[in-house]
């Protein structure tokens, strides 16, 4: 079974530049998950998607953040502008529907944003 | 709401010695437990979980830990561990009422020495 995919693996932009990373969830999960995961930190919340719509992006910078899921497949997270503060770990992570009471999400291996 | 903390950002020890990584949280409700761990260059796994019945639970390659409530802990420990369980090992918890929101802590790297 193939895990979740995330990419670019690696990016590199100037402050004020704008970035988008792209996440394909394991086949068949229903619930999609974006985490920030600044350095010396633990994973962030920043928004939840059950199918295409939104479950909670309470946490969600919500004046250079968005993200999308609009056939309830892959998603999108964009920062437009990007400032240093964005610098850090873009994790996705999947968990199929009906699996609330497991918790296990599984994790893509990050996008890792360097802004300059 | 329900906070996760890690006292030790790092913890070096010695191959086949004993370890604990501590897990404190604070929630006022029930919750659910999770260690997840980070191997280099590699995505997040779940390690084990507690949901509910034993306190104690086990993973398939020896860590086990212990959820203690009246302490509101749950460490992670292994009795004797190896080169290959160097990585970043994250605690997390989740409310029991749903919606499956992870809550993380920062972290405990465990660097395993010859």
């Amino acid at each position: 079974e193939a895990g979740v995919a995330q990419s670019p693996r690696y990016k590199i932009i100037e402050k004020r530049q704008s970035v988008a990373f792209w996440c394909n969830p394991i086949s068949g999960h229903a619930t999609l998950y974006w985490y920030q995961q600044i350095l010396g930190q633990g994973p962030k919340l920043l928004i939840q998607f059950q199918n295409n719509g939104v479950v909670d992006d309470s946490q969600l910078p919500k004046d250079r953040f968005s993200a999308e899921r609009l056939k309830g497949v892959d998603s999108t997270l964009k920062i437009q502008p990007a400032k240093l503060e964005d610098s850090a770990v873009y994790l996705c992570a999947s968990s199929p529907a009906g699996e609330v009471g497991t918790g296990e999400l599984f994790f893509g291996e990050g996008s890792r944003l360097t802004v300059l | 709401a329900q906070s996760v903390t890690q006292l030790d950002s790092q913890v070096p020890v010695f191959e086949e010695a004993p370890v604990e990584l501590r897990c404190n949280y604070s929630s006022s409700v029930s919750v659910y437990l999770f260690w997840y761990v980070q191997y280099p260059n590699q995505g997040l796994q779940l390690l084990l979980k507690y949901l509910s019945g034993s306190t104690l639970v086990k993973s398939i390659n020896g860590f086990e830990a212990e959820f203690n409530k009246s302490q509101t802990s749950f460490h992670l420990r292994k009795p004797s561990v190896h080169i290959s369980d160097t990585a970043e090992y994250f605690c997390a918890v989740r409310l029991t009422g749903g919606g499956n929101k992870l809550t993380f802590g920062t972290g405990t790297q465990l660097k395993v020495e010859l």
